[in-house]
């Protein structure tokens, strides 16, 4: 089936330098969302991104839609400790399933 | 989120034994999945079920079973348990009418299966 990429594994970050995550797909997506799980914590869904192209922003944080579809990114400008988790990027395969990267790790070094 | 919740959240079982994992949720949505979670894995979709009388198989449900009892709630098995399932299990839900189809996730069950 289809599959997300996602790089890199893990990132290293010193507190107030920034971080991004990157999501390809060889087939277009119909979208995309992104998801972050904090240290010991679930999934929380952050946003979704639909139309070609489109760029969307909360607070620090700006997301991003290749004009083909088929990648996204994730990027946190000057990153804060409560920024530590892992983010998740997830195309919907068909019928509201769900298919997830295999996640980015930040940490931020205080 | 609270609306989703999973018992137990955390359990260490034997090889062989058999587990059930139990979900919950009051957001009244239809729609019910059950992940698993390695580390650097991400998130692997074990089976979903779009309404009571509607189970699928995910990617990876060998060796699990479920079980929709009502709307509210969404049984995982594992039959005989091994220890390559020892993983994290995370239950989600989603709205279909709602435009995102956003997935909202339990808290988790750490298993070990010694």
């Amino acid at each position: 089936g289809q599959q997300v990429m996602q790089i890199p594994q893990y990132q290293h970050v010193q507190e107030g330098e920034d971080f991004t995550t990157y999501c390809n797909s060889s087939t277009t997506l119909s979208n995309i969302q992104w998801y972050k799980q904090r240290p010991g914590g679930h999934p929380v869904f952050l946003i979704q991104l639909v139309k070609s192209g489109e760029v969307k922003k909360q607070k620090r944080l700006t997301f991003q839609f290749g004009e083909a579809k088929k990648n996204s990114s994730l990027h946190i400008t000057a990153t804060q400790t409560t920024d530590v988790g892992t983010y998740f990027c997830a195309e919907e395969a068909g019928s509201y399933q769900l298919t997830f990267g295999k996640g980015t790790k930040l940490s931020v070094i205080p | 989120d609270a609306d989703v919740t999973q018992t137990p959240r955390n359990r260490i079982t034997k090889t062989g034994k058999r587990i059930m994992l139990e979900c919950s949720q009051t957001k009244g949505h239809d729609r019910m999945y059950w992940y698993r979670q390695d580390p650097g894995l991400g998130l692997q979709l074990i089976y979903y079920s779009f309404d009571v009388k509607d189970i699928n198989k995910g990617e990876i449900s060998d060796g699990y079973s479920v079980s929709r009892q009502a709307q509210a709630k969404f049984s995982l098995s594992l039959e005989s348990a091994i220890p390559n399932q020892t993983a994290l299990y995370f239950c989600a839900t989603s709205d279909p009418t709602s435009q995102h189809h956003t997935q909202y996730f339990g808290p988790g069950t750490r298993l070990t299966v010694l």
